[in-house]
């Protein structure tokens, strides 16, 4: 299986911060990769998908990069509602895995 | 397009469950679908698979054998039968939509979720 590896684990951030989070994946998935959100208590919501592509209703301040094994999701203008749990998943290969999440939190 | 879990709840080990997805605003039978998990506190498990037509179904290694994936297009429904359950099968169960790109699927929506608790 491949093995998705997100850092950091948590971050504490204020609003209007430029927030990146990282995801490494143990061999290469070429762009097949997405971006979860979840706010507590709710299910997740994709925002990006093959690695940059906003999903359809997705304000632009999310972006993603990368190609590989090597990733990156950024928000270039932290708001209230962005303070959530942040997923990686790579979906090149069965089974499907997920990075071990990113709480963004408020500082 | 909504996708609505039913059929958890709290059940003895050993009992069995069938949970059930129902889809709505999208044609059902040309997508295929996912079952995932989430534990208490912890992150994303996907489980299983299948096919748009149910001829083709996947399952990950930790539920092959007690699980089984199925669907049924005439009603539009997302099946996951879950058997011989254990403590550690606790968790909120997730239905999904497959979005095919480039010859791979991701997913998109996801539904809201159906607890499992089991617990003696």
């Amino acid at each position: 299986d491949i093995q998705m590896t997100q850092s950091p684990s948590s971050l504490s951030a204020s609003v209007g911060d430029r927030v990146t989070i990282t995801c490494r994946a143990s061999q290469g998935i070429n762009n097949y990769l997405a971006w979860l959100q979840q706010k507590p208590g709710k299910a997740p919501k994709s925002l990006i998908y093959a690695a940059s592509s906003l999903q359809s209703g997705v304000p632009s301040k999310f972006s993603g990069s990368g190609s590989g094994t090597d990733f990156t999701l950024t928000i270039s203008s932290l708001q209230p509602e962005d303070f959530a749990t942040y997923y990686c998943q790579q979906y090149n290969s069965y089974p499907p895995t997920f990075g071990q999440g990113t709480k963004v939190e408020i500082k | 397009v909504q996708l609505m879990e039913s059929g958890g709840g709290a059940v003895q080990p050993g009992r069995s469950l069938r949970l059930s997805c129902a889809a709505s605003g999208f044609t059902f039978s040309s997508y295929g679908m996912h079952w995932i998990r989430q534990a208490p506190g912890k992150g994303l498990e996907w489980l299983s698979a299948i096919s748009y037509d149910g001829n083709t179904k996947y399952y990950a290694d930790s539920v092959k054998g007690r699980f089984t994936i199925s669907r049924d297009n005439s009603k539009n429904t997302l099946y996951l039968d879950v058997n011989s359950l254990r403590p550690e099968d606790t968790a909120i169960y997730y239905c999904a939509k497959a979005i095919l790109a480039g010859g791979r699927d991701w997913f998109d929506p996801w539904g809201q979720g159906t607890l499992v608790t089991v617990s003696s």
